[in-house]
């Protein structure tokens, strides 16, 4: 079974300053692995997806993340914060088998300061 | 492209009423769609996985008989919360994906409050 851990439930940045949330999993099988923002009061959007290509993934909105097998991470980083960055990021993990089991983390909320 | 809809975006109700959510797959066929929940500062909770034209899969501990899912079509899927009560009161949130493909799409949610 997967399961997924999120280091810090609320981060705080100041605007310009690098962004790292960091997600790790556990998964008896090959992952992929997402990573998901959330608006308040809004559905979820996809910031980008690990599915077994390259292990540095680009994503919307400056976004990245890096796979580390060894580490068992897809910490989600950015080189500058920008206030509109300000909202709940959710890390998943879902099995490669037409994605099924998909859980998420518990989430972690990012604060922008001007 | 991947636009999932969810309709209504909000719904208040009285307790003991039956109320119908909507979500719908907009550019894309959904062979399966999945119906969350989520608490104010909380995770998302899957309650259910519902296959087109298949009986839905409901997670341990959700209530089939109470939170009625119907996946009639490949762009349609519909959660009824039936009898609802204050404590149903929360952010439903479905998500879609295509057959053979990993990623879910999420629709906007659905809030409802149960007086």
């Amino acid at each position: 079974a997967q399961s997924v851990t999120q280091l810090g439930s609320h981060v705080s940045v100041s605007e310009g300053a690098l962004v790292l949330l960091r997600c790790n999993y556990s998964s008896s099988v090959p992952p992929y692995l997402f990573w998901y923002v959330q608006y308040p009061n809004q559905g979820l959007q996809l910031l980008l997806k690990y599915t077994s290509a390259a292990t540095l993934v680009k994503g919307i909105n400056g976004f990245e993340a890096e796979f580390k097998k060894s580490e068992t991470s897809f910490h989600l980083t950015k080189p500058s914060a920008h206030m509109s960055d300000a909202a709940e990021y959710f890390c998943a993990v879902s099995d490669q088998h037409y994605g099924q089991n998909f859980v998420f983390g518990p989430g972690t909320r990012l604060s922008v300061l001007p | 492209g991947a636009v999932v809809s969810q309709h209504p975006s909000w719904v208040i109700c009285k307790s003991g009423t039956s109320v119908k959510i909507e979500c719908r797959s907009l550019d894309f066929q959904a062979t399966t769609m999945f119906w969350y929940r989520q608490f104010p500062k909380q995770s998302l909770m899957l309650m259910a996985t519902s296959n087109e034209g298949s009986k839905a899969t409901y997670e341990q501990g959700v209530e089939k008989d109470k939170f009625l899912i119907n996946h009639a079509s490949l762009t349609l899927s519909t959660l009824t919360v039936t009898s609802a009560h204050p404590e149903d009161s929360s952010f439903y949130i479905c998500s879609a994906r295509e057959q053979g493909k990993e990623t879910q799409y999420f629709g906007p949610g659905t809030r409802l409050l149960v007086l």
